[in-house]
């Protein structure tokens, strides 16, 4: 299993930013993927989940209506929109394979993940 | 949230000696269906998190047998029987029973 984020870097407070994983190594259509993010020397925080076929979508409260999980099972591709972007959302962010066939909040693989920075 | 409590948080240990990690979580983590899905998690310096116990004491492929997850209910255990220099990093504990799901603080696991 490998899982490659992308997309990260500095941006200001109230914009947009769209991350990506690209997933190998596994049958990507099969399982419910998810965000969980990192907080520079703090700890982890489960953000979303999408479900295998892109049909069921699932966030913690604190990012429901900023943040967009998608899927392209076509391009084994995991994406997160990002939008009104705040200072505490500064993170280290994490894709990692989930359950198959189910949104479980429960994940065996992490990507390597990619650091967001919103500062002025 | 549920919260789950890790304990110590901190923890220097000894090569070659046992180490253990507690999670208290504020309510009982069995799910409708009968599991509980307690996880821990290693992340070593540097790198990103791991699993290596699932459903309170399954341990993920690849996992030393000297790591072991214990506990029921809102109390849970990562032993460690020998500790080794790889070992070195932040545990942590994490529920599924709930949404959302949450982690605990993390333990960190340092040799003396």
């Amino acid at each position: 299993v490998q899982l490659v984020e992308s997309g990260g870097g500095l941006v200001q407070p109230g914009m947009s930013l769209r991350l990506s994983c690209a997933a190998s190594g596994f049958t990507f259509n099969n399982y419910g993927m998810h965000w969980v993010r990192q907080v520079p020397d703090k700890g982890l925080e489960w953000l979303t989940v999408i479900s295998f076929d892109g049909q069921k979508k699932y966030y913690r409260d604190s990012v429901k209506g900023r943040f967009t999980i998608s899927r392209d099972n076509s391009k084994n591709m995991l994406f997160l929109e990002m939008s009104s972007l705040r200072t505490d959302d500064t993170a280290t962010y994490y894709c990692a394979k989930g359950v198959k066939l189910a949104t479980s909040i429960n994940f065996d693989s992490w990507g390597l993940g990619t650091l967001v920075t919103v500062s002025s | 949230d549920v919260v789950l409590t890790q304990s110590p948080l901190s923890l220097p240990v000894t090569l070659g000696q046992p180490a253990s990690i507690s999670c208290r979580s504020s309510q009982s983590l069995v799910y409708s269906d009968g599991n509980t899905y307690l996880n821990w998690f290693q992340q070593r310096p540097g790198q990103s998190p791991r699993r290596i116990i699932y459903y309170v004491s399954r341990r993920d492929s690849g996992v030393p047998d000297r790591f072991s997850g214990s506990g029921s209910g809102t109390d849970f255990t990562l032993q460690i029987s020998r500790v080794e220099a790889e070992d070195v990093g932040v545990y942590y504990c994490m529920q599924g029973s709930h949404w959302p799901g949450t982690f605990g603080q993390g333990t960190k696991v340092e040799i003396k």
